[in-house]
């Protein structure tokens, strides 16, 4: 049981490149959220799902794109990278009312 | 305290005392809320929570309070030591414990010292 899992670990992009960030869980979880995590500051939402097929914005959510076709998966899209875009992004997974897990995370540099 | 730019607030005690933490949230209709330690270079870890029916729950070794009055959260863990060193967020959402949508506080930096 892996838990959480992401890559890359580390990305560095130019502005303007377009790249997708992995997020995989095997613990059937039916939610899945995106998180960026900027530094000295909390996390904030970018997109989640409450299950295949499903999903919707969080309060930050410009600038990327979410799909959910399978339970296990949820990729995250940036269409254009933006320097504003350098980030640490953590996926994490809950089951209804359960504790989130969160993944190890993703270091992206916008350059 | 508050969070200012890119500095976190600090809270540095020696290793064997008691650490409080505390936190103001935002949204007094959040019924759901948690505590979140998070080393360097890891993701958040889920500490303990407590929904809005309740103003104490125990874990091993932590405690979190909650004054809905005042919109204040705290945690206190015992017994503080070197592998407590971390950042610790609070977390809160108003809707009715979908952990899928949480609103993060800035973060308070533990340094534990021995």
């Amino acid at each position: 049981n892996a838990g959480v899992t992401q890559t890359p670990k580390f990305q560095v992009l130019k502005t303007g490149q377009s790249m997708t960030l992995q997020c995989a869980q095997d613990m059937n979880h039916e939610y899945m959220s995106w998180y960026r995590q900027d530094p000295g500051m909390g996390l904030r939402l970018i997109h989640y799902s409450v299950g295949a097929g499903i999903t919707d914005q969080g309060e930050v959510p410009n600038g990327y794109n979410v799909s959910r076709s399978t339970t296990e998966d949820f990729p995250l899209r940036l269409l254009s990278a933006a320097p504003s875009q350098t980030s640490v992004y953590f996926c994490a997974s809950s089951s209804y009312l359960g504790e989130q897990y969160f993944g190890p995370g993703t270091r992206l540099t916008v350059t | 305290g508050e969070s200012v730019g890119l500095h976190l607030p600090t809270l540095s005690v020696q290793e064997g005392d008691n650490s409080i933490i505390n936190c103001a949230y935002s949204n007094s209709a959040s019924d759901y809320f948690i505590w979140y330690k998070q080393e360097s270079g890891k993701g958040p870890q889920f500490i303990i929570d407590i929904r809005s029916n309740m103003d104490k729950r125990q874990g091993q070794r932590v405690t979190v309070l909650l004054n809905k009055t005042v919109k204040h959260l705290s945690l206190q863990i015992a017994a503080t030591q070197p592998g407590d060193s971390a950042v610790y967020f609070c977390a809160e959402t108003p809707y009715g414990g979908a952990t899928n949508k949480l609103i993060f506080g800035t973060g308070t930096l533990l340094a534990v010292q021995p």
